[in-house]
């Protein structure tokens, strides 16, 4: 596609519930990255992936959050036993090879836990 | 702790007006710096990217400076537009990590 895309836009859960955020990076692009980003705040740093590895699991706010890449292209990230404070736009960006270069963002998901 | 500071967090101007956005960092070590812009609905899209030996870097009536003795960039928005009305957030870069200011909103009104 001609830039990142993120599935879904808009997504309602209820408290406790898992839910999936799916991404698809720019064609051709190694680095992909998952940022949060909350009501009035900066994005906040969840995950950093090179191929289908990821480097830098640091942001990760809990261990329901997780997050995965398959055949270098599309990643997945997992919320399990979504709470409250999960809610947020959730923004997923690739870049081409090295992570200092320009990082192209996706439209983001808006996820509401009631 | 957020390491990127901007201000005003928001403003408002007329169009064809003038404005000058503030970013301060405290992030080490420093690799670059970009402004980007957020229109609502929409992620983030870079505006400008600045090494540490740039001091000004325009795209159209866009202007950002860099003083990375002080660690301070401003950007200036020129004959600003209805279209301008955005999100615009100061990123500093260390390595692959990026660190993001909380933006300041600006909303430009006939």
């Amino acid at each position: 596609g001609a830039g990142v895309s993120q599935s879904p836009s808009n997504k309602v859960t209820e408290k406790g519930k898992d839910v999936e955020l799916r991404c698809d990076p720019i064609s051709g692009h190694t680095a992909l990255y998952w940022y949060r980003q909350s009501l009035g705040q900066g994005l906040e740093f969840l995950i950093y992936f090179q191929g289908n590895s990821a480097p830098d699991k640091s942001g990760l706010p809990s261990d329901r959050f997780s997050a995965e890449r398959t055949g270098g292209s599309v990643s997945t990230l997992t919320i399990q036993r979504t709470q409250q404070e999960d809610s947020a736009v959730y923004l997923c960006a690739s870049s081409l090879r090295a992570p200092g270069e320009t990082q192209y963002f996706g439209p983001g998901t808006r996820l509401l836990v009631l | 702790k957020n390491q990127v500071e901007q201000s005003p967090q928001s403003l408002i101007i007329l169009e064809g007006k003038n404005c000058t956005l503030q970013c301060n960092y405290t992030v080490s070590p420093f690799s670059n710096l970009r402004w980007y812009k957020q229109d609502t609905g929409r992620g983030p899209v870079s505006l400008t990217i600045m090494t540490f030996s740039e001091n000004t870097k325009s795209n159209g009536r866009y202007t950002a400076t860099l003083d990375a003795d002080t660690k301070q960039s401003s950007l200036h928005i020129t004959a600003s537009q209805l279209s301008d009305s955005a999100s615009y957030i100061c990123v500093v870069s260390a390595g692959y990590k990026l660190s993001f200011g909380a933006g300041t909103t600006v909303t430009v009104r006939a």
